[in-house]
């Protein structure tokens, strides 16, 4: 009953450098979410995806880019690193709109940009 | 457009004594309104939803929120704090539109001391 799944856990990254997160949910859910996490910030939606092959900006989209190829997956990108993309990262999924359902959150993902 | 904000980052009480985490929303359209708990080194999960329907909102581990629309106010409690409450709480809004997304406060981190 793995619910959603992100790795990698851990990465420090130099500038410019690119990396990509994975999240996989075996929930059979239609939404996945990509949010970043900074001290005194909350979370920041970062896009979004309302089903396969579907994905859309959130609040903080510009340095990243998302695909989700399969239903399951949901990839987070970052092009080309930058210190202001240190934080942690959370990927969601939830079966319904998430204003009425439940948001299925991993465990995060901490990236270090230096 | 929906925010929340969450008055106090920090809050400290007794073990035993009563828990009260403050959330104000703002929202153009009747809002949907959520409290999540984020553990050390884990992801969110869902503690309680408001969802228009009974204005006091019972959650899971004893936690209770009340929505009050006059005060736009959705405040957390619990009558009797454990050791194990000891977490960041977030206070989350939507509205009830099936394309509104969660938007969610800085978050408050509950100290419980002996």
């Amino acid at each position: 009953n793995a619910g959603v799944t992100q790795t990698p856990k851990f990465r420090v990254l130099k500038t410019g450098q690119s990396m990509t997160l994975l999240c996989a949910q075996d929930m059979n859910h239609e939404y996945m979410y990509w949010y970043r996490q900074d001290p005194g910030m909350g979370l920041r939606l970062i896009h979004y995806s309302v089903g396969e092959g579907t994905t859309a900006k959130g609040e903080v989209p510009d340095g990243y880019n998302v695909s989700r190829l399969k239903k399951q997956n949901f990839l987070l990108g970052l092009e080309s690193a930058a210190p202001s993309q240190t934080s942690v990262y959370f990927c969601a999924s939830s079966f319904w709109v998430p204003n009425t359902g439940e948001l299925f959150f991993g465990e995060g993902s901490r990236l270090t940009v230096l | 457009a929906q925010s929340v904000t969450q008055l106090g980052s920090h809050v400290s009480v007794s073990e035993g004594a009563l828990v009260l985490l403050r959330c104000n929303y703002s929202s153009s359209v009747p809002p949907y309104l959520f409290w999540y708990v984020q553990y050390p080194n884990q992801g969110l999960q869902l503690l309680l939803k408001y969802t228009s329907a009974a204005t006091l909102v019972k959650g899971i581990n004893g936690f209770e929120a009340e929505f009050k629309k006059s005060e736009t106010s959705f405040h957390l409690t619990k009558p009797s704090a454990h050791m194990s409450d000891a977490a960041e709480y977030f206070c989350a809004v939507s509205g009830s539109g099936t394309a509104s997304k969660l938007t969610f406060g800085t978050g408050t981190r509950l100290q419980v001391t002996l």
